[in-house]
């Protein structure tokens, strides 16, 4: 079974810096089902990334994916208030949907 | 605009069966697109429960396959999760959501609000 580990699992940051959250798969993952969401505090999940590099509507350029095979990034570029929060990654393979253990962004 | 919003009870015993709808409006249900729930127990990750297609094809995580059915009503516009069995473990917030389908991927792309249950007696 397809797991995905997060890390790092925390990472304290100060506004305006920039953060770099990895996402490994122990399978190969199609990078046209990899995914990445952003829940805030008491919040639904929201889609960010999909398809491994693609922003969903009305998420800042500051927000960036990358990565194939069993190596995915998420980028922050800098750091605004709101995204300190906790970023999930997603997979799906034959039918299965998998998440990762979630990495939370706070404020240093 | 989307939405999609969780209704059903908020206290369930153990060894009972977990009932909640999603209720979808802005678009009808049975447009080429999968529907899914997922849940996160308090201060935990996410975890799947499953998918369900307009036509009722469905798809389910291992782990609670034998004890979940997802059905689904286009008339009403709406889909259903049932959990049956629960314990404790169970207790989480259960979010309904529409799995997006693109030529570029696949994703949860719309979620509703979030349902609280808890299992307790």
């Amino acid at each position: 079974e397809l797991e995905l580990t997060q890390s790092p699992g925390t990472v304290s940051l100060s506004p305006g810096e920039r953060a770099t959250l990895s996402c490994r798969a122990s399978q190969t993952v199609s990078s046209s089902y990899l995914t990445w969401y952003q829940q805030r505090p008491g919040q639904a999940p929201r889609l960010l990334i999909y398809a491994a590099s693609n922003r969903a509507t009305g998420i800042p350029d500051r927000f960036g994916g990358s990565g194939s095979g069993t190596d995915f990034t998420l980028t922050i570029s800098r750091l605004e208030p709101e995204d300190f929060a906790v970023y999930y990654c997603q997979q799906y393979d034959n039918s299965r949907v998998t998440f990762g253990g979630g990495t939370t962004v706070e404020i240093k | 605009q989307l939405q999609l919003q969780e209704s059903g009870p908020g206290l369930v015993k153990p060894s009972e069966t977990l009932s909640l709808t999603c209720t979808v409006s802005g678009d009808p249900i049975s447009h080429s697109h999968y529907w899914g729930w997922i849940r996160q127990p308090p201060g935990q990750g996410l975890e799947w429960i499953g998918n369900i297609f307009y036509s009722g094809s469905t798809h389910y995580n291992p782990s609670l396959k034998s004890r979940v059915i997802i059905s689904i009503d286009p008339s009403e516009n709406r889909f259903s999760l049932n959990l049956s069995s629960v314990t404790a473990a169970d207790t989480a917030i259960y979010y309904c959501a529409r799995w997006g389908i693109s030529w570029l991927g696949e994703s949860f792309d719309y979620w509703g609000q979030g349902a609280l249950v808890i299992v307790s007696s």
